[in-house]
């Protein structure tokens, strides 16, 4: 089964434009951490955002946030005033603990596109 | 900049050959985590190690191999290349290898390209 969920494969968004990445995740852990990566063309894997499962409020780490909805397994990622160097794909990830390993996991990813 | 530093940053090699990649983590990262990503597989975990201790092993071929020296710096040992092992190799730095604190964040080198020709 699925334990990271990105229904989106591939999004256009005009720049400017505030952009909705959607990651439902599926663990029964009740502590665990969710990420947000972009990787550019170029390969490389850059960390965007953190929230944990115990965090009361939304991540928010510049133009980016994190809408935690934690009842409904979901954690989307939003950027705000999108801009042409947004252009990436996004991967969403979760740390959760099965037994004595620490391990995260991937999703598919959303290819992003920003529109001039 | 990410802190973590992979070096090469790209390498052609035939088949049959044996690479090393290298990774030194984050300063003050313990957490060393070894991931590879190809164009049909995504992202898949490697190996992870702790302060020099294997922690963590996942869909790493026997063909592979890593190690974790006492000033953390580590080593993935790739032997016997096969074309299929193309592909964008990372290296990932944590503090520490606990699951939900902000200290835990998992930081990214640029990756090694490796193409098996």
């Amino acid at each position: 089964a699925q334990k990271i969920t990105q229904t989106q494969p591939g999004m256009f968004v005009q720049e400017k434009e505030a952009v909705t990445l959607d990651c439902t995740y599926d663990t029964s852990d009740q502590s665990y951490g969710l990420f947000w990566y972009k990787q550019p063309s170029s390969g490389e894997m850059i960390f965007l955002i953190y929230q944990g499962s115990y965090d009361e409020q939304n991540a928010t780490e510049g133009r980016y946030s994190l809408n935690f909805q934690k009842a409904r397994k979901s954690a989307n990622l939003v950027i705000s005033a999108s801009q042409l160097g947004d252009s990436a794909m996004y991967f969403c990830a979760m740390r959760e603990r099965p037994g004595s390993n620490y391990q995260l996991i991937w999703g598919a990813g959303t290819k992003l596109i920003i529109k001039p | 900049d990410s802190g973590v530093t992979q070096t090469p940053k790209h390498l052609i090699t035939a088949t049959g050959q044996r690479v090393t990649l290298r990774c030194s983590p984050r300063s003050g990262d313990l957490s060393v985590y070894w991931y590879q990503q190809s164009l049909d597989q995504g992202l898949q975990f490697l190996i992870q190690y702790y302060n020099g201790e294997e922690r963590a092993k996942g869909n790493i071929l026997e063909r592979f191999s890593a190690q974790q020296f006492p000033d953390l710096h580590s080593e993935l040992n790739l032997s016997s290349l096969e074309l299929g092992d193309s592909a964008l190799y990372f290296c990932a730095s944590s503090v520490a290898s606990g699951v939900a604190s902000s200290g835990n964040t998992i930081y990214f080198g640029e990756g090694s390209w490796l193409t098996v020709v």
